[in-house]
């Protein structure tokens, strides 16, 4: 059973274009919510994080969305480029083992040139 | 800047033997975590560390032990391996932000690829 649910499971955008990526949770004691990008051999790193008080946060070209009632989050990455493509969580912190992140299933991104 | 080192990057194990994977963190942090990765199931905690001298068990933890030797080192071991612990595990550290604008998250090693056989 998945705390955090995650789609799609995988996705192409063309360069230039918009990748989107979805992310719903039941816990309502979840109260951080972190995206990480993981390239091939890697590990994760922290792309951006969000609190449930804000509604939207962007860095660049990357932007959370938030919407706290229907419990679900975003990733949306602008102008997609070859360099994006990688595997993206989503996590959220919860009250269970210490307070730690729980994470989606990652979603597979293909930007092709 | 060496972040989060793990030792060995690739294992192949034989069903039953034993094996420890290293983990140590120059980042000065007070947390450390064990994790694993399998296709479609993201990253799941396995135990973790929240300080120097406490450890306790995260979401999957049976099959596995760990130790936290000091504050740097971390250590996942497997006692009598078997082919349902093949995986890839990753190592992290964080450590709480005590100021805004409090964004924090893990710092992950590149993890050990780990086929048991």
């Amino acid at each position: 059973q998945q705390q955090v649910k995650q789609s799609p499971q995988s996705l192409i955008v063309q360069k230039g274009g918009i990748s989107i990526i979805n992310c719903a949770y039941e816990n309502t004691a979840f109260d951080y919510f972190p995206w990480y990008q993981q390239f091939p051999g890697k590990g994760p790193a922290l792309l951006i994080a969000i609190r449930p008080d804000v509604s939207e946060k962007k860095e660049g070209r990357f932007t959370i969305s938030f919407n706290k009632s229907a419990k679900q989050f975003s990733l949306h990455i602008m102008d997609s480029q070859p360099g994006d493509s990688a595997t993206y969580f989503c996590a959220a912190r919860g009250n269970n083992y210490g307070q730690n992140f729980v994470f989606g299933p990652g979603t597979r991104l293909s930007v092709l040139p | 800047n060496a972040g989060v080192t793990q030792t060995p990057k690739f294992q192949v194990l034989k069903t039953g033997q034993s094996m420890t994977l290293q983990c140590a963190q120059d980042m000065n942090h007070n947390s450390m975590y064990w994790y694993r990765q399998d296709p479609g199931m993201g990253l799941r905690l396995i135990y973790y560390s929240a300080s120097e001298g406490t450890t306790d068990k995260g979401e999957v933890p049976n099959g596995y032990n760990v130790s936290r030797l000091n504050k740097r080192e971390f250590s996942l071991r497997l006692e009598s391996a078997a082919p349902s612990q093949t995986s890839v595990y990753f190592c992290a550290s964080s450590e709480l932000p005590d100021s805004p604008p409090l964004v924090y998250g893990y710092t992950f090693g590149s993890g050990t690829r780990l086929t048991v056989v």
